[in-house]
């Protein structure tokens, strides 16, 4: 299994720009989330999604849109960038069974000029 | 805003010593994690221990819980220099148990 995979790794945007952070997963996984984090900080919670078709705002939504079609999918937009929406994103994926611990994707590191 | 507040914000320690980590959390929790966070990597799993639950081990992990006082620790013992690295808290809540939410991190530098 790749587990969870995101696509790219580093993307440089002009403000106003928009674009699609990609996300997937191979493990079956129902809930899908998306975080960003920031210098010297912790993870926040943009968007998350506990099933296909399904989507709900997390605590730093703003500037962002999920949808989710598929269990394997879980893309981000990003509607037009700015520049404090340069961070490092983390897709995570998480199943039913077991404790509930999520697995994350490597990171893509995303720079607004 | 941040669930938890980690502490030390960092910690260096030689090989072979003990580290512990301490994490406080504002609300009722379903059950509380710890990640670690190698340089410019994604977070992996390291322990979960549920509300029910005071004590848990894993290897040279141990992690307690005191929901009296909301905070837990994180001990890693006999340390090596390949477990410098950020270590994170999470918790989810009694409303959602999958919805994470972050500490700010101890990053933790094992000196060889």
């Amino acid at each position: 299994n790749a587990g969870v995979t995101q696509t790219p790794k580093f993307q440089v945007l002009k403000t106003g720009q928009s674009m699609t952070l990609q996300c997937a997963q191979d493990m079956n996984h129902e809930y899908m989330s998306w975080y960003r984090q920031d210098p010297g900080m912790g993870l926040r919670l943009i968007h998350y999604s506990v099933g296909a078709g399904i989507t709900d705002q997390g605590e730093v939504p703003n500037g962002y849109n999920v949808s989710r079609s598929t269990t394997e999918d879980f893309p981000l937009r990003l509607l037009s960038a700015a520049p404090s929406q340069t961070s490092v994103y983390f897709c995570a994926s998480s199943g039913r069974t077991g404790g509930r611990e999520q697995y994350f994707g490597p990171g893509t590191r995303l720079t607004v000029t | 805003s941040q669930q938890g507040e980690e502490d030390p914000q960092a910690l260096s320690i030689q090989e072979g010593e003990n580290a512990t980590m301490n994490c406080s959390y504002k609300t009722s929790i379903n059950n509380l994690q710890w990640y670690r966070q190698n340089s410019g990597r994604g977070l992996v799993h390291l322990i979960l221990i549920r509300s029910n639950e005071r004590e848990k081990h894993s290897g040279r992990l141990r992690v307690t819980l005191d929901t009296s006082k909301k905070s837990s620790s994180l001990l890693i013992t006999a340390s090596r220099a390949a477990d410098t690295a950020s270590y994170f808290c999470a918790t989810t809540d009694m409303d959602s148990s999958y919805k994470l939410i972050f500490g700010s991190g101890t990053r933790l530098l094992v000196r060889p």
